[in-house]
């Protein structure tokens, strides 16, 4: 099992570009999430999806879009880049079901630089 | 206020040594709690939950004091390979809620 994947692993973009980060799981995790880390902030949450069709806000979901076509990939989208967006992007996945199904398994990230 | 808070650090400490984390949390309806460890430039994965009766994992022991909101990790004996950032994650209704990270240095 190659657990949650996550494209491409660094990226540069200039301010106004657009990107897709796309993330991947085979354990068969009904939730995934997309997560932003910040020197001095934690792991703050974008958005996440509770299933295959569905997603919903986070913390700090302005300038992003999601989307869960198929229960296995969550695609988190940048529409306009702005140098406030560079940062490291994890996506997580976990069962979805009972209370230690909280566990979440993490991607190994995606450095993002927007200059 | 921060809804998780811990002490940033850095805590460098000698092999061998024991070695306390502590975090509190705002949010008193906090239903789940746990402990990730991050190394440097990789992803956070998972130490271990926190029950209320407290538990222990080999070197690890996780305290929960939800009078307090207040929950607490330690590490005895300390390896050069426990060297991480210690991240203290609370949930409720299923989304985490993750703490700065107190970063540990153990050194020879």
């Amino acid at each position: 099992n190659a657990g949650v994947t996550q494209t491409p692993k660094f990226r540069v973009l200039k301010t106004g570009q657009s990107m897709t980060l796309l993330c991947a799981q085979d354990m068969n995790h009904e939730y995934m999430y997309w997560y932003r880390q910040d020197p001095g902030m934690g792991l703050r949450l974008i958005h996440y999806s509770v299933g295959e069709g569905t997603t919903a806000k986070g913390e700090v979901p302005d300038g992003y879009n999601v989307s869960r076509l198929k229960k296995q990939n969550f695609l988190l989208g940048l529409e306009s880049a702005a140098p406030s967006q560079t940062s490291v992007y994890f996506c997580a996945s976990s069962t979805g079901t009972g209370v230690f199904s909280e566990t979440q398994y993490f991607g190994p990230g995606t450095r993002l630089l927007v200059l | 206020r921060k809804e998780v808070e811990q002490d940033p650090g850095p805590f460098n400490v000698p092999e061998g040594a024991t070695v306390a984390f502590n975090c509190t949390y705002s949010n008193s309806a906090s239903q789940s709690f746990f402990w990730y460890r991050q190394d440097c430039r990789k992803e956070p994965k998972l130490l271990m939950s926190v029950y209320s009766s407290g538990n222990e994992d080999g070197r690890f022991t996780a305290q929960l004091n939800r009078a307090s909101q207040y929950i607490s990790l330690l590490i005895r004996d300390s390896k050069l390979s426990d060297s991480a950032t210690y991240l203290c994650v609370v949930s409720n209704t299923g989304k985490l809620i993750f703490g700065q990270g107190t970063t540990l240095q153990v050194k020879p």
